[in-house]
């Protein structure tokens, strides 16, 4: 069974410029989440989608956005991208709920020159 | 809103040597989870816990959930250096709030 893919695994992106990230869950999982993982910040929340629906979304400005397709899977936008918005993104996926375990994606690596 | 600490942030062993990590939460918890995430990879799930008290091992991991549900530990017996990674506990937000990762610990294990 495949597990989490996240696409693409490396991204280099000039300041102010647009990306899109894409991920797709494990076959069954309706939530997806997607965090961020700056060096030495741990796991930061970014979103959360189950259904289709943003069912939760951490402190990060309006520029990150997302949305969750008919076939579960997701895209997360970043708009404006700042040098800081350099990190390893993680998409992860569960059957739904605040009590299930999550599967985590390789991540895409983003880079902010 | 709910957050989850945790300490050390690092922590460097000789092999054999005895592990532990600490995990704290501001509120109550419906459960705990633990995760580890090896070198260059992504965060696995290791276990999670949901009753007061609680205690489970996975060979030589043993984890604990507190009885207040607002603390947990994981310890590794005679660490190897298999067991190189960062170790997070994550825990549920307010009802409706996806998972809080705690910062993580990084053990690095020396032969």
């Amino acid at each position: 069974e495949a597990g989490v893919t996240q696409s693409p695994t490396h991204l280099i992106k000039t300041r102010g410029q647009q990306v899109t990230l894409r991920c797709s869950p494990i076959s069954g999982h309706t939530s997806v989440y997607w965090y961020q993982q700056a060096l030495g910040l741990g796991l930061q929340f970014l979103l959360w989608y189950d259904e289709g629906e943003e069912r939760n979304r951490g402190n990060f400005p309006p520029r990150f956005s997302g949305r969750q397709f008919p076939n579960y899977s997701s895209e997360l936008n970043v708009n404006a991208l700042e040098l800081e918005d350099s990190a390893l993104y993680l998409c992860a996926s569960s059957l739904g709920g605040t009590n299930e375990k999550l599967f985590f994606g390789s991540g895409t690596q983003l880079s902010v020159l | 809103g709910q957050q989850v600490m945790q300490i050390p942030q690092y922590q460097h062993v000789q092999e054999g040597e005895d592990f532990t990590t600490y995990c704290n939460s501001s509120t109550t918890l419906s459960n705990i989870q633990w995760y580890k995430q090896r070198p260059g990879g992504h965060p696995v799930f290791l276990i999670q816990l949901v009753k007061s008290g609680e205690v489970k091992k996975q060979k030589r991991l043993t984890f604990q959930f507190g009885e207040a549900k607002k603390n947990s530990s994981l310890h590794i017996t005679a660490t190897q250096t298999t067991d190189v990674g960062t170790y997070f506990c994550a825990g549920p937000g307010n009802s409706g709030y996806a998972l809080n990762f705690g910062k993580g610990t990084s053990l690095l294990v020396t032969p």
